[in-house]
């Protein structure tokens, strides 16, 4: 597709389970990033890619936060054992390039629910 | 570490009157510069970006926004609202690297017909 694809674009899980959330980027996007958007803390980086560099991962907010993305392309966002902090819109976002003067081009998001 | 002010949560206004967003923005030296819009159950959309040069930028949808290094400000304005402008606004800086973006809070534009 054309854009930033994410799946599911909801998802309601039990407190204590695992979750998986899903992201596409745009074809050619090099650098891909995730973001959380919470009513408590508005939107927070979390994550970025870019290429085959380490990660940078300074705002997974703990260790039961992970993030992989496979072959450069898509890229999974891990939760364990979910709380109900968790809850919030995971937006995951690509670039050309991180590079400040590359901007982000953003999917619809994943709305997460802990029950 | 960098940081944008957003004043207004909530804004109000008629169809068809001019409208101007605020976005305050602490950084030692001149960011990057962005402003998203977000439709309800969507991501966010890409309105327009500062990076250097001519102060005053273009964006889709009819905006501009204006840049003043003296003010530490990026505000965004349209001379002629339409209902469909609807939507959260969020201002948004990179700076000091790796292309991290900062948020605002952002503000939620109502608009009346």
């Amino acid at each position: 597709g054309a854009g930033v694809s994410q799946s599911p674009s909801n998802k309601v899980t039990e407190k204590g389970k695992d979750v998986e959330l899903r992201c596409d980027p745009i074809s050619g996007h090099t650098a891909l990033y995730w973001y959380r958007q919470s009513l408590g803390q508005g939107l927070e980086f979390l994550i970025y890619f870019q290429g085959n560099s380490a990660p940078d991962k300074s705002g997974l907010p703990s260790d039961r936060f992970s993030a992989e993305r496979t072959g450069g392309s898509v890229s999974t966002l891990t939760i364990q054992r979910t709380q109900q902090e968790d809850s919030a819109v995971y937006l995951c976002a690509s670039s050309l390039m991180v590079v400040g003067n590359q901007p982000q081009h953003f999917g619809d998001g994943t709305r997460l629910s802990i029950l | 570490a960098q940081s944008v002010t957003q004043p207004d949560i909530h804004i109000t206004v008629s169809e068809g009157a001019s409208l101007e967003l605020r976005c305050n923005y602490s950084y030692g030296a001149t960011p990057y510069l962005f402003w998203y819009v977000q439709s309800p159950g969507q991501g966010l959309q890409l309105l327009l970006k500062y990076f250097s040069g001519d102060t005053l930028v273009q964006g889709i949808k009819g905006f501009e926004a204006e840049f003043k290094r003296s003010q530490s400000s990026f505000n965004l304005r349209k001379p002629s609202v339409h209902w469909s402008d609807a939507a959260e606004y969020f201002c948004a800086v990179e700076a000091g690297g790796g292309n991290k973006l900062t948020f605002g809070t952002g503000t939620q534009l109502k608009v009346e017909l």
